[in-house]
């Protein structure tokens, strides 16, 4: 069966500290995997999504940005946090076969930025 | 284009009451229609889902029917339970070339269900 993994669980960075939350898939192969923040009163917001290894569309400019240097991991990371990047990250996979396809989602990040 | 709208909450209702989420979406072509659950502290769960106009989604106890000529996916439970507070989001699926498909999200709505 398949299993989302992100890491960590939650995070308190200050304003200005570097940022990497990890993404990892198991049990597929070649999802399209997906990074959503989640902000208090304003739902989820697509940020990237990935069809390929290397390959990345940004939804919205922002202060983050995202890679996939493996088919199952997905990676978002920022050079220089601000505060209004505190949120809930959620990474999502979807199989990509064609056809509409459920996305699964991950436990979530919870960042907080001080 | 494509948006979701649901009702505001907060929701609150007691045990064995009748719920009732409102939802329309605005959409080109024919999306597929979801209801999501993200219990508190973690990610979101997919409740019930429907692909095409007059489709029923159902799951524990929850429905929602895909109606084209209101734009409408309305999530319904005849009793809920307290096991049942959580964040309920709407959401849409639309190809958005190739084998992606992109999810547009509702704000959510808080629902809790006292004893």
């Amino acid at each position: 069966s398949q299993t989302i993994h992100q890491w960590p669980a939650t995070l308190v960075q200050p304003v200005g500290s570097p940022l990497s939350l990890e993404c990892t898939v198991e049990g597929t192969s070649n999802p399209n995997l997906y990074w959503y923040r989640q902000a208090a009163g304003r739902g989820l917001q697509l940020l990237f999504y990935s069809v390929g290894i290397g390959q990345i569309s940004s939804e919205v400019p922002q202060n983050l940005s995202a890679s996939r240097p493996q088919d199952r991991q997905f990676i978002l990371s920022s050079k220089k946090l601000l505060l209004s990047d505190s949120g809930f990250y959620l990474c999502a996979w979807e199989t990509g076969t064609g056809g509409y396809n459920e996305q699964f989602f991950g436990p979530g990040t919870r960042l907080t930025v001080l | 284009g494509n948006s979701v709208t649901q009702m505001e909450g907060p929701v609150t209702l007691s045990e064995e009451a009748f719920l009732t989420i409102n939802c329309t979406y605005t959409a080109t072509g024919y999306p597929s229609l979801f209801w999501y659950v993200q219990y508190p502290g973690e990610g979101l769960q997919l409740l019930l889902k429907a692909t095409k106009a007059d489709d029923k989604g159902s799951n524990k106890g929850f429905e929602a029917t895909y109606r084209k000529e209101t734009t409408s996916f309305h999530l319904e439970k005849g009793s809920v339970q307290v096991s049942d507070s959580a964040v309920y989001f709407c959401a849409l699926s639309q190809n958005s070339g190739g084998s992606n498909y992109k999810l547009t999200f509702g704000k959510g709505t808080l629902l809790t269900v006292n004893p």
